[in-house]
């Protein structure tokens, strides 16, 4: 087990209906990248936070948004809630100084907007 | 791309085999380079890793070949156990560079 922790395990959501997600990371790391990963396929990158700052941003339009914590915990949070929004919704933990840049998953939170 | 399809390649082997799963990357500028396994309805699990000043790492029961003349990326899994059974990923990234980019996963189906 990698140590990186989230909740909840599953939600179900209405359109246009709001969300939190929580990721909690691993013990020593200070960054946090989320994903989404749609059915069959790969994970796809929505953003990463260091520091409590937004630190790279994908495709993902503005009601995707976030939150680090001091503790390097996060949210992410989704506005509005659109029917292709149902995914698995992974947090990576990393440590920004080590030059390795390994990101360790958690086991996701999988979203279903009805 | 980033995108990839709803039909996954499959390899289907037998335990005890070798097996090779390959993966083709997208940018040339990538320096570091991470396999992972992905078990149904969990999150995707590190195997191994490789930077771009290397050509092949070992490590138990797993090898990683890169090949950056043609962009091509392996991971060979030596005496496949039914335990191996899951998607395979890899990834790309360029060091200091926020995102992982995925590639088009490969299912592994290990019969006993």
């Amino acid at each position: 087990e990698t140590g990186v922790t989230q909740s909840p395990t599953h939600l179900i959501k209405t359109r246009g209906q709001q969300v939190t997600l929580r990721c909690s990371s691993q013990s020593g790391h200070n960054t946090v990248s989320w994903y989404q990963q749609a059915l069959g396929q790969g994970p796809q990158f929505i953003f990463q936070y260091y520091r409590e700052e937004e630190n790279g941003r994908g495709n993902f339009p503005p009601r995707f948004s976030g939150l680090q914590f001091p503790n390097y915990s996060s949210e992410l949070n989704v506005n509005a809630l659109e029917l292709d929004d149902s995914a698995l919704y992974l947090c990576a933990s990393s440590l920004m100084e080590d030059s390795t840049d390994t990101q360790y998953f958690g086991p996701g939170t999988r979203l279903t907007v009805l | 791309g980033e995108s990839v399809g709803l039909h996954l390649p499959t390899l289907s082997v037998q335990e005890g085999d070798n097996s090779i799963i390959n993966c083709a990357y997208s940018n040339s500028a990538s320096d570091y380079f991470i396999w992972y396994k992905q078990e149904s309805g969990k999150g995707p699990q590190f195997i191994i890793d490789i930077r771009s000043n290397m050509d092949k790492r070992q490590g138990q029961r797993v090898t990683v070949l890169l090949n950056k003349t043609v962009k091509h990326l392996s991971l060979q899994i030596a005496a496949t156990q039914p335990g191996d059974s899951a998607v395979y990923f890899c990834a790309e990234t360029s060091t200091g560079f926020q995102k992982l980019v995925f590639g088009t996963g490969t299912r592994l189906l290990v019969s006993p």
